[in-house]
């Protein structure tokens, strides 16, 4: 079954601190692979995406993500973080012959001064 | 270029009522997709446009839901009769063609009483 999993519903860190955020995923063909940011009442914004080449891609805001295959996983990374990026993330997954998007079910990201 | 266009922003409706949902996509984007949020868990993909055709709506429920896209342009979306667990977030999205090039609207947050 094609599925992914953000095992972490809600994480708080310090502003400044290093943040990891958690994807694995199921997919049963050469996964396409992204992360987005979804900010109160507004829509979702492409942080960064993976299709091939490098394992470790660079997006937006400062942030990476990883691809490890042997681990199916993608998460995303950044070394310090800022009060804008409290927010709730999505990690999605697709492949090559579809358009469809399969979601996380998202990690809501709370950041303290 | 102006984003995906999404109206109404809000909406609350008794349960067994009927709504419809619109949404004008980016300039020259062939596919169009509507996606539902229940609060809690990731965008689900409802239905699928390739201009003014379907793709793919497997996962729409078709005795209340309905869809279309006249023209290959703007779509609606309509909920009759509108159920309590309808209650989420619908997004649209559009695209030039293929998984990379997903642009999301803001989403129209539907409440039913």
């Amino acid at each position: 079954a094609q599925s992914v999993t953000q095992p972490d519903i809600h994480i708080t860190v310090s502003e400044g601190a290093s943040l990891e955020l958690r994807c694995n995923y199921s997919y049963g063909a050469t996964p396409y692979l992204f992360w987005y940011v979804q900010s109160p009442g507004q829509g979702l914004q492409l942080l960064l995406k993976y299709f091939s080449g490098d394992t470790l891609v660079q997006g937006i805001k400062g942030f990476e993500a990883e691809f490890k295959r042997s681990q199916s996983s993608f998460n995303l990374r950044k070394p310090s973080v800022h009060w804008s990026d409290a927010a709730e993330y999505f990690c999605a997954v697709g492949g090559k012959n579809t358009d469809k998007l399969i979601f996380g079910t998202g990690t809501r990201l709370q950041v303290f001064p | 270029e102006a984003g995906v266009a999404q109206s109404p922003r809000y909406k609350i409706i008794e349960k067994r009522q009927s709504v419809a949902f619109w949404c004008n996509p980016i300039s020259g984007h062939a596919t169009l997709y509507w996606y539902q949020q229940i609060l809690g868990q990731g965008p689900k993909l409802l239905i699928q446009f390739q201009n003014n055709g379907v793709v793919d709506d497997s996962q729409l429920p078709k005795d209340r839901f309905s869809a279309e896209r006249l023209k290959g342009v703007d779509s609606t979306l309509k909920i009759q009769p509108a159920k309590l667990e309808d209650s989420a977030v619908y997004l649209c999205a559009s695209s030039l063609g293929g998984i990379s090039g997903y642009t999301f609207g803001s989403g129209t947050r539907l409440t039913v009483v």
